[in-house]
């Protein structure tokens, strides 16, 4: 079945730890997004990546890296400048189509970060 | 800025009963498009229905229908006959859309609303 998988479900940061939060997708779509969610806030984006190798800070960047080596893969570095890494952090896709960018997306299930 | 208010925290039914999720927008773009997501227990954002800022007819997909009104900024949701596998958290959504009117994937999330159907 084709989807987007993140991993792992449950992560643990310890102070002034990098974590890395997988997401793989096979639906072969060129686009790929992280969001961030807290209680009662939604959803804010982190990072977008349109195409390989390329990648825009979103609206809550700080503290954050990723890399886009492969179309499939899209995988977040939490690193320890950010200092409230707790939420449930989600991974999308959509299609991306000539530069133009799919409306819908399509989400994995999420992993929960928490600090140790 | 862009912005959606979902005033709603909290909603509870019960089951049969008919319940709206109230969504308001603000935006300067002339062109873009709104959204609801359902995310169920198992966290999953779902795609639910997607409109455009021209296109102001409402819409009904069996139980559920949406009511967009401009005038209001508003873009709400009905559900009918409530059944318990509606318990979801709702969200609504806004992206600002590019100049040749197709919607980018970055979206300006509400807060959610928690829907809570009881047998």
């Amino acid at each position: 079945d084709g989807g987007i998988t993140q991993s792992p479900k449950y992560l643990f940061r310890k102070e002034g730890q990098n974590v890395t939060l997988s997401c793989e997708q096979n639906l072969n779509h060129d686009a790929m997004y992280w969001y961030r969610q807290d209680p009662g806030q939604g959803l804010r984006l982190i990072y977008y990546s349109q195409i390989v190798n390329d990648f825009q800070k979103g609206d809550i960047a700080e503290g954050y890296s990723v890399s886009r080596e492969k179309k499939e893969s899209f995988p977040l570095t939490v690193t320890s400048a950010q200092k409230n890494p707790t939420a449930f952090y989600l991974c999308a896709s959509s299609i991306g189509t000539g530069g133009f960018i799919s409306e819908k997306l399509f989400f994995g299930s999420g992993t929960q970060l928490s600090v140790l | 800025a862009q912005k959606v208010t979902q005033a709603q925290t909290e909603i509870s039914v019960v089951e049969k009963e008919d319940v709206t999720l109230d969504c308001v927008y603000e935006t300067r773009d002339t062109t873009y498009y709104l959204f609801w997501y359902k995310q169920p227990p198992s966290g999953e954002l779902v795609f639910l229905i997607r409109r455009n800022s021209f296109d102001e007819q409402n819409e009904i997909s069996g139980r559920y229908s949406w009511n967009f009104q401009k005038s209001t900024s508003s873009f709400n949701f009905t559900i009918t006959a409530s059944q318990v596998v509606d318990s979801a958290v709702y969200f609504c959504a806004l992206s600002e859309a590019n100049a040749g009117g197709t919607s980018y994937g970055k979206l300006t999330f509400g807060q959610g609303t928690i829907l809570t159907v009881h047998p």
